[in-house]
This record gives structure tokens, C-alpha cells and sequence, in this order.
């Protein structure tokens, strides 16, 4: 069984500041991946960044980035020079790579605002 | 910009009515997914398609009714919902329903049962 955990339900960060947002997981799966997506209010689930549990560096898209720490099974996203755009919920999640369909768990969500 | 396109982005219905939502995506992706999203949740699975044919059933009740017509659109017939049903379905695609293949969603569809 696969578990998510965010333990953050609001986070609050000044715009052009960086923010982490925490997640921890629970998997007996040697091979997982984990992604991260963000949802504004108008209710579009955007794919952020994913990190495979083998990749040797952390993942990075633009102003995101993955501080994956395997031994700790912590999978936070980095949001550097925030923007008033990025305020939106967000959800981890991870999957099983092993054979066969696995389902994708989401974490219960981060609601970040960004003030000006 | 989304590359899976939901219609209709909102839609009210009694009761007794019959309607279906519409889910598209034009990347070649073989794997198409309902979830059903209640408010401040993450979303929930309902059903997966893997090649046009149903994988995946999550024990959703049979008022939803999910048809794959051809590879790159998705539907889901609604028939005599109940209140309680009134949420945000969003549907995916992905490459294959195995292995790293990102799940990408479209926009929604907010539903609201009177």
C-alpha cells in the first residue's frame, strides 16, 4: 500500500520569495515515482515535476524543484521568486513503476497563497 | 495550454435527467481516466481505459456509465444521480496505464445535481 502525506493544509509566502512544500511518503515498492501537480481555483490539474525513485538528481522545471531525500522519504517542492499566479492548491502524489497498472495516490493537498 | 479538453465546464441537472460529459485529448496517449474531485480532496479514481477497452472499475456506482467511442475520447453517461454527486470530474490521459507515464488532466467538468 502507497501513502501520502502533506502536512501542511495553508502556506503562506510573499511574492519573489521562495516556499517549501512539504511531502512524505510510504511505499514498500522499490521502484516509484512522485509528482507533483498544482490546482487554482478554476480547477485544471497542472503536472508540475516528477522524480523517479532511481534518479540519481533531484528534479527541476523552471522555478520548480524536487528535494527528493530517499532515505527519508521525502519528496518537498521548491517554488522559488513566487508569483501571485502560483496561488493554487497542491497535491502530491506517487505511483508504483512495478509491472502492471498501479494506482496514482494523491496527498491531501497544500493550499498556498501568495501575497503581494 | 491543456491538452485534454473537457465539455461541458459546468452543468446542472435534476435528478432524473440524463446527460454525459466529454473528455478528448489529441496526444496519442493509450490510458484515459475519470476521477471524481469533492471540494478541498484530492481527486478520486472511478475508471481507467487502457486501449479503448475498461481496465479499472473503482466499484463506482452504475448511474455512471463510461464509454471510450475511440482512442482519444472518453465519456461518461450520467443517469438518475443523486445530490451527493455534485462535484468536479476530471478526466486524464497518459502514455499507457503502466510504468512512469504522467497523468494529464483536463480542466473539468463542475457538476451540480438539484
Amino acid at each position: 500500500a502507497q501513502k501520502i502525506t502533506q502536512t501542511q493544509p495553508g502556506m503562506f509566502v510573499q511574492e519573489k520569495e521562495a516556499v517549501t512544500l512539504d511531502c512524505t511518503y510510504d511505499t514498500s515498492d522499490p521502484s516509484y515515482g512522485l509528482f507533483w501537480y498544482k490546482q487554482p481555483s478554476s480547477g485544471e490539474m497542472i503536472f508540475l515535476i516528477y522524480q523517479g525513485s532511481y534518479d540519481q538528481q533531484n528534479a527541476t522545471e523552471g522555478r520548480y524543484s524536487l528535494n527528493f531525500q530517499k532515505a527519508r522519504k521525502s519528496a518537498n517542492l521548491v517554488i522559488s521568486a513566487s508569483q501571485l499566479g502560483d496561488s493554487a492548491m497542491y497535491f502530491c502524489a506517487m505511483r508504483s513503476l512495478n509491472s502492471g497498472y498501479s494506482t496514482l495516490t494523491f496527498g491531501k493537498g497544500t493550499m498556498l497563497l501568495v501575497s503581494p | 495550454d491543456t491538452e485534454v479538453t473537457q465539455t461541458p465546464k459546468h452543468l446542472v441537472m435534476g435528478m432524473t435527467n440524463k446527460k454525459s460529459l466529454k473528455c478528448e485529448q489529441h496526444m496519442g496517449h493509450r490510458a484515459m481516466y475519470w476521477y471524481k474531485q469533492k471540494a478541498k480532496k484530492p481527486p478520486e479514481l472511478m475508471f481507467v481505459y487502457s486501449y479503448e477497452k475498461l481496465s479499472i472499475n473503482e466499484s463506482v456506482p452504475s448511474r455512471f456509465s463510461p464509454e471510450c467511442p475511440n482512442s482519444s475520447l472518453l465519456n461518461l453517461h450520467l443517469h438518475a444521480l443523486q445530490p451527493e454527486d455534485s462535484a468536479l470530474y476530471l478526466c486524464a490521459s497518459s502514455q499507457g496505464i503502466a510504468g512512469s507515464g504522467i497523468q494529464y488532466f483536463g480542466a473539468g467538468t463542475r457538476l451540480s445535481v438539484l
